[in-house]
């Protein structure tokens, strides 16, 4: 079975400061690993995807994540935060079915 | 495109009553998803549907629960009867692919279950 699993329920940071957000995954086969961002009462939208191309991803507004496969991390950085990165940020692993498995979520809070 | 398409938005119910939670794929995806978002549970997948045939309802709280894709524009879950602990958001998502290879999942804005 695929897991994943997040380090800190809640971060926070202040504006301009770097964002570092941790998954850490457990696979049997390479892993598909995905990081979504959610806004308060919102859907999932998706921030950048692992498929084993390259281990540095870059995704949308400034996010990347490096797969790790010795430690078995893929962690979320963005180099400097902004008040509108203030949300809720999921890391997931695909299954074989192509269903997701979430992690419980980190919470990032931006400070002025 | 719209995107996933999810009504209600909110719903209030009593507990005992019948809830129909209603999705709409993006058109030409294959793929639909009913996850299920608590604060104890986190996000959960109840039930995957791949061209409209479930694949994987192991998810799927109990048979109170039950959903159904009739054709590949539509999906629904529904609880009957309904109870308390089933409040939570109920997020609609699909996604275009086939086999294992790993397309984005696009996700509704949720259903805000109430049950009272």
């Amino acid at each position: 079975a695929q897991s994943v699993t997040q380090l800190g329920s809640h971060v926070s940071v202040s504006e301009g400061a770097l964002v570092l957000l941790r998954c850490n995954y457990s696979s049997s086969v390479p892993p598909y690993l995905f990081w979504y961002v959610q806004y308060p009462n919102q859907g999932l939208q998706l921030l950048l995807k692992y498929t084993s191309a390259a281990t540095l991803v870059k995704g949308i507004n400034d996010f990347e994540a490096e797969f790790k496969k010795s430690e078995t991390s893929f962690h979320l950085t963005k180099p400097s935060a902004h008040m509108s990165d203030a949300a809720e940020y999921f890391c997931a692993v695909m299954g074989g079915r192509r269903a997701l498995t979430f992690g419980s979520g980190t919470r990032l809070q931006v400070q002025p | 495109d719209a995107g996933v398409i999810q009504s209600p938005r909110h719903e209030v119910t009593e507990m005992g009553q019948e809830v129909t939670l209603r999705c709409k794929p993006i058109s030409g995806h294959n793929s639909l998803f009913w996850y299920r978002q608590t604060m104890m549970r986190g996000l959960e997948l109840l039930i995957y549907f791949n061209n409209n045939v479930p694949i994987d309802d192991s998810g799927m709280p109990e048979d109170r629960f039950s959903a159904k894709m009739p054709n590949a524009s539509f999906s629904t879950l529904k609880i009957q009867p309904s109870e308390p602990r089933d409040s939570a958001v109920y997020f609609c998502a699909s996604t275009l692919g086939t086999g294992t290879v790993p397309y984005e999942q696009y996700f509704g804005p949720g259903t805000r279950l109430t049950v009272t």
